[in-house]
């Protein structure tokens, strides 16, 4: 069974510029969540999917940043436009069930990214 | 304020040194701990799921424990491919993480 699939693994961009992430959940997984972790902090949560609908959207830094889940399959991230404090590494995540009660999440490789 | 906070941050062993990771939180109506492992380029792993204090979970050479303020991860005499770094994580915001303990087993 694949995993949670992330692209592109690293990113280099200049700080105004656009990036897109994207993330391919287990397949028959509802649930699908975006964590960042930025330089020397814990990973920190920034939305949660269940299929096409915005579950929770609490941690989403600013306006900059667009999630969205097309037809509750594949999920992207879009940071327009990126600033320095954007570099990190952004995971995604799936679970069958609610996560916030069995903990169950599984996490994909990160995609790095790194604003110049 | 609810807060996750892992010690030591960094943790060097012999094979075979066995050893306690700590997590402390203080979070009130806790709905469950969660264990991960984080290999380097990789994303966290699920480990275990804790709900109530005094409860534990086994896994190989791991064992997890609860109690009304802590959960400790104990490492029974470890391997090299143990290193890795563990985070806990509580059911808040979503999911808040700690910040994790670095375990390095030298063979």
């Amino acid at each position: 069974e694949a995993g949670v699939t992330q692209f592109p693994s690293h990113s280099v961009i200049e700080k105004g510029q656009t990036v897109t992430l994207r993330c391919d959940p287990i397949s028959g997984h509802d649930n699908l969540y975006w964590y960042r972790r930025v330089m020397g902090k814990e990973i920190k949560f920034l939305l949660h999917f269940v299929k096409e609908s915005k579950q929770d959207e609490s941690g989403m830094p600013n306006n900059r940043f667009l999630a969205e889940r097309t037809g509750g399959t594949y999920s992207t991230l879009k940071v327009q436009p990126a600033e320095l404090e954007d570099s990190g590494v952004y995971f995604c995540a799936s679970s069958q069930g609610d996560s916030g009660r069995t903990g169950e999440l599984f996490f994909g490789e990160g995609s790095r990214l790194t604003v110049l | 304020e609810d807060q996750v906070t892992q010690s030591p941050e960094a943790l060097r062993l012999q094979e075979g040194e066995s050893s306690s990771l700590n997590c402390s939180y203080t979070v009130s109506g806790l709905r469950g701990l969660f264990w991960y492992r984080q290999d380097p380029g990789k994303g966290p792993e699920f480990l275990f799921t804790l709900y109530s204090a005094g409860e534990e979970k086994e896994k190989e050479r791991l064992k997890a424990t609860l109690t009304k303020k802590e959960s400790f991860l104990h490492i029974t005499a470890p391997k090299p491919e143990d290193s890795a770094t563990y985070l806990c994580a509580v059911p808040i915001d979503d999911m808040r993480f700690g910040a994790g303990t670095r375990l390095t087993v030298k063979p």
